[in-house]
């Protein structure tokens, strides 16, 4: 099992709508957790942690089930200027380096 | 605040060539630092990370080679470039001894001919 797995998409929504991403990792001991975005031919910039209760920013929601070892990135009300790809990040434990997922790709259609 | 420099931005590079990378950390002190690659359509690969100066721990075995010769300089090398080394090249930092969050430069596009 790799260690971070996203579906690679492509996920091709139109603007307006509610579109859900899904990652799963395989260290239980993981302990932290992130996503990322990824513009075309750019470096990643963090767009959100993932906290144990789930947290919000804005119209991204992300949620963490450790028991089922799953996180989730949802983006409500989609914009063009969502198009991108999005990276499940995770910390398997201490100071190690971060393990990326490959990422999905979402294009937002007028 | 702090800030992540890397050069050059773009390069295009024949087989056989010599590689030199330039990362810099600018408004910190003591950071991780390491060094990704992108291939075309593919993921982050980790190549090199570093948690001080002369402390350099390779992740892939490859023609590549890191240095870290100052606290906040982060060099990625090669001595003969092949095809395959063609990729985004990322260097990125994080607090020493953090779980947290990685900040990216703005990647180097190598290209090998």
């Amino acid at each position: 099992r790799k260690e971070v797995e996203q579906d690679p998409g492509p996920f091709n929504v139109p603007e307006g709508a509610t579109v859900a991403f899904n990652c799963t990792y395989s260290n239980s001991a993981s302990q932290s957790f992130f996503w990322y975005r990824q513009d075309c031919r750019k470096e990643p910039k963090l767009l959100m942690s993932v906290y144990s209760s789930g947290n919000e920013d804005g119209r991204f929601t992300a949620q963490l089930n450790r028991a089922s070892q799953y996180i989730s990135l949802l983006i409500r009300d989609s914009k063009l200027s969502d198009s991108a790809t999005y990276l499940c990040v995770v910390n398997p434990r201490g100071n190690t380096p971060l393990v990326f997922g490959k990422g999905t790709r979402l294009s937002v259609i007028a | 605040s702090q800030t992540i420099h890397q050069w050059p931005a773009t390069l295009v590079q024949p087989v056989g060539s010599p590689l030199s990378l330039e990362c810099t950390v600018e408004g910190t002190s003591n950071p991780n630092l390491y060094w990704y690659r992108q291939a075309a359509g593919r993921g982050l690969q980790l190549l090199f990370y570093s948690i001080g100066i002369d402390q350099i721990s390779s992740e892939v075995p490859q023609n590549l080679s890191a240095s870290r010769p100052q606290d906040r300089q982060f060099i990625l090398s090669s001595k003969k470039l092949l095809l395959s080394d063609s990729g985004f090249y990322l260097c990125a930092w994080r607090w020493g001894g953090s779980t947290g969050e990685l900040f990216f430069g703005e990647g180097s596009r190598l290209t090998v001919l």
